[in-house]
């Protein structure tokens, strides 16, 4: 079975803090592709990034990177330097090319940046 | 650029109702997705059309149902609404529907349903 799993329900930081949010998944797929998106209070999921399952290199956007360890099934997210604009829900997704569930969201981390 | 737009942004129906969304993709985009979002919760894939056709489907009642038109907008169609029913319904579309859901996807702002 396919599932993703975001421990951290809701984090809250000070502004220029550092942060990571956690995500961990199940596949028994040798391939799949893994997603982080922002949904700010609009409602609007915003694409981060995808990653898939032969890439185990690690990103670095700005202020975003994203660390991606098969070893451990685990697709991390780190905020260098939060800000109050960062403030939203975040949500690791899954793709998998087998099971009903094509692609599964986490139930995603409220992250709160305060000034 | 026109991003992916939905109609209407909220709506409310009681129970037993029947509802109709809508969803015109990005500019360009081929593949529509629907996703159920649930307060709180992460959002629930339902299906995917490309060509006019359903590709893909999520564990979804057949009361869920979907239309794709030739200039690639969507429907999402609910019958017998039922309470649990009441969310989010988010559109996603994405280009080269071959691809899947792999490919990058694009959402719209949602249309919140309720049901009293």
């Amino acid at each position: 079975a396919q599932k993703v799993t975001q421990a951290q329900t809701e984090i809250s930081v000070v502004e220029k803090e550092d942060v990571t949010l956690d995500c961990v998944y199940e596949t028994r797929d040798t391939t799949y592709y893994l997603f982080w998106y922002k949904q700010p209070p609009s409602g609007e999921l915003v694409f981060l990034i995808r990653r898939n399952s032969f890439d185990e290199q690690n990103e670095i956007s700005g202020r975003y990177s994203w660390n991606f360890q098969k070893s451990t099934s685990s697709f991390n997210f780190t905020i260098t330097a939060s800000q109050v604009v960062d403030s939203a829900v975040y949500f690791c997704a899954l793709y998998s090319t087998s099971g009903t569930y094509k692609y599964i969201f986490g139930t995603g981390t409220r992250l709160k940046v305060l000034a | 650029d026109a991003g992916v737009t939905q109609s209407p942004t909220h709506l409310i129906k009681t129970r037993g109702q029947q509802v109709t969304l809508r969803c015109s993709p990005k500019s360009g985009h081929d593949t529509v997705s629907w996703y159920q979002q649930a307060l709180g919760q992460g959002p629930q894939f339902i299906f995917q059309y490309y060509e006019e056709e359903e590709r893909q489907r999520g564990n979804f009642p057949d009361r869920f149902s979907g239309h794709q038109f030739p200039n690639y907008s969507s429907e999402l169609n609910v019958n017998a609404l039922l309470l649990g029913d009441s969310a989010l319904y988010l559109c996603a579309s994405s280009l080269v529907g071959l691809a899947g859901l792999y490919n990058e996807q694009f959402f719209g702002p949602g249309t919140r349903l309720t049901v009293l």
